[in-house]
């Protein structure tokens, strides 16, 4: 069964830094997405992506973020000047198309010191 | 916007007993409700999904079910065995919308 594959599976950062995760989605999939999980709490929703373009945000998002499908198969997802509080687990989902079930990837721990 | 409720946050039930978790949704636009079950570091993994079209799905030992006018959905496990134990999230969707917005969990552990 494809998956979402996500690079690497843990980030270890200074604070200020930038980071960039990576992911690849399902081959076939259209929409494209990031979540983020801090321990012990909810997913959360951070971002979607269709036809190289941002299609919604969450408040989360601000401009410390940003995504970019560089090529036909990554997505990426960028952020800058990282603080403590970025320290999460990032999940990247894609879906065949709007309304379709979202599959997660095994997630990169970002951990900012 | 959208929030889900979920309870209980944790469970633990007999192995071979049932489960049941329950969410409420706040915006009635919602049309798909995701079940997700997180093991410890893992993905979080589809395991059923309903939509507002219909009222309840079962897939083997799981069921869920959906009162579109309480705006509830539930998930129902049956004949509990060891793996299931798990955080379970509820999650919903609407229509026009491409993010999913989860419960906060649910944490399920099966007493052997």
């Amino acid at each position: 069964e494809p998956e979402v594959t996500q690079t690497p599976s843990h980030q270890v950062t200074q604070m200020g830094q930038e980071v960039i995760l990576r992911c690849v989605p399902i081959s076939n999939h259209l929409y494209f997405y990031w979540y983020r999980q801090i321990l012990g709490q909810k997913v959360e929703f951070l971002v979607s992506f269709y036809n190289n373009e941002i299609s919604e945000k969450s408040e989360i998002f601000d401009d410390q973020f940003s995504v970019e499908r560089p090529d036909g198969s990554n997505f990426t997802l960028k952020i800058r000047s990282t603080k403590l509080e970025d320290s999460a687990m990032y999940f990247c989902a894609s879906s065949e198309d709007l309304g379709q079930p979202q599959h997660f990837g095994d997630g990169t721990r970002l951990s900012i010191l | 916007g959208e929030n889900v409720e979920q309870h209980p946050s944790t469970l633990s039930v007999q192995e071979g007993d049932s489960a049941v978790i329950k969410c409420t949704y706040s915006d009635s636009a919602s049309n798909y409700f995701p079940w997700y079950k997180q093991e410890l570091g893992k993905r979080p993994q589809l395991i059923i999904d309903i939509r507002s079209n219909v009222g309840e799905k079962k897939d083997q030992r799981i069921a869920v079910t959906l009162n579109k006018t309480a705006k509830h959905f539930s998930l129902h496990i049956t004949e509990t065995q060891p793996e299931d134990s798990a955080v379970y999230f509820c999650a919903a969707r609407d229509s026009s919308a491409s993010k999913i917005i989860f419960g906060s969990g649910t944490r399920l552990s099966i007493r052997p």
